[in-house]
């Protein structure tokens, strides 16, 4: 069984459409997050929830809105997509925020690409 | 947050072991230390985390000064495939996630 999975794998769409990217996590895991890895790799974190709670909301976009219906699924509702939008987003999962454990799991990502 | 810095990319042999060091000189005391691995196309997949001297795993192993400024992530005979990105990672403090950085490039050859 996928331990964290990602939906689509894939999406091409043009700009200013509205699209929606869902992750689920069968581990039982309190705390999920989103990263978004660019064209140069560079991974950085997006937003976080705990317990369906937001805890974490770097510097992104009101166009980007998490949405955790339950602790095991945190969504990505991206509005009005932009061609700088295009890149590669992972969902992760973890017991804790983060705590000493420090083990994370990723999905396999969604590659998006704005044209 | 501790920055980190190791080198941008490695290349080595099959079979060779492979030592990639990670400079982090503003550790904190609640800090560990985390490796994470990750290939083309797919998410970042833990291999090994500790806080002082070494940790081994079945993947790696982790070696840590006792000043704790740097950590060397050591691979033993690796293959084609251990071609990836490997991530150190210091932290966390409070709610803050871990901060990836660039990575280490590793390449390895026939």
């Amino acid at each position: 069984d996928t331990a964290v999975s990602q939906t689509p794998k894939y999406l091409v769409t043009q700009m200013g459409n509205d699209k929606s990217i869902k992750c689920e996590q069968n581990l039982g895991h309190d705390t999920m997050y989103w990263y978004k890895q660019d064209s140069k790799k560079f991974l950085k974190i997006m937003f976080s929830y705990n317990n369906k709670e937001l805890i974490i909301n770097e510097t992104v976009p009101n166009r980007f809105s998490p949405k955790s219906p339950d602790k095991a699924h945190l969504n990505l509702h991206i509005n009005s997509l932009e061609l700088g939008d295009s890149a590669v987003y992972f969902c992760a999962s973890s017991q804790d925020r983060w705590n000493r454990a420090g083990e994370a799991f990723f999905g396999q990502g969604t590659r998006l690409t704005v044209v | 947050l501790a920055k980190t810095t190791q080198p941008i990319s490695m290349d080595s042999y099959e079979g060779q072991e492979v030592n990639i060091t990670c400079s982090h000189n503003n550790i904190a005391t609640n800090d560990y230390i985390t490796w994470y691995q990750q290939f083309p196309s797919q998410g970042p997949r833990f291999i090994i985390q500790g806080y002082k001297t070494k940790v081994t795993n079945e993947v790696a192993s982790l070696f840590i000064p006792a000043d704790r400024k740097s950590s060397t992530l050591s691979l033993p005979r690796v293959s084609l495939s251990d071609t990836a990105v490997y991530y150190c990672l210091v932290g966390p403090t409070g709610n803050t996630p871990l901060v990836f950085g660039k990575g280490t490039r590793l390449s390895v050859i026939a």
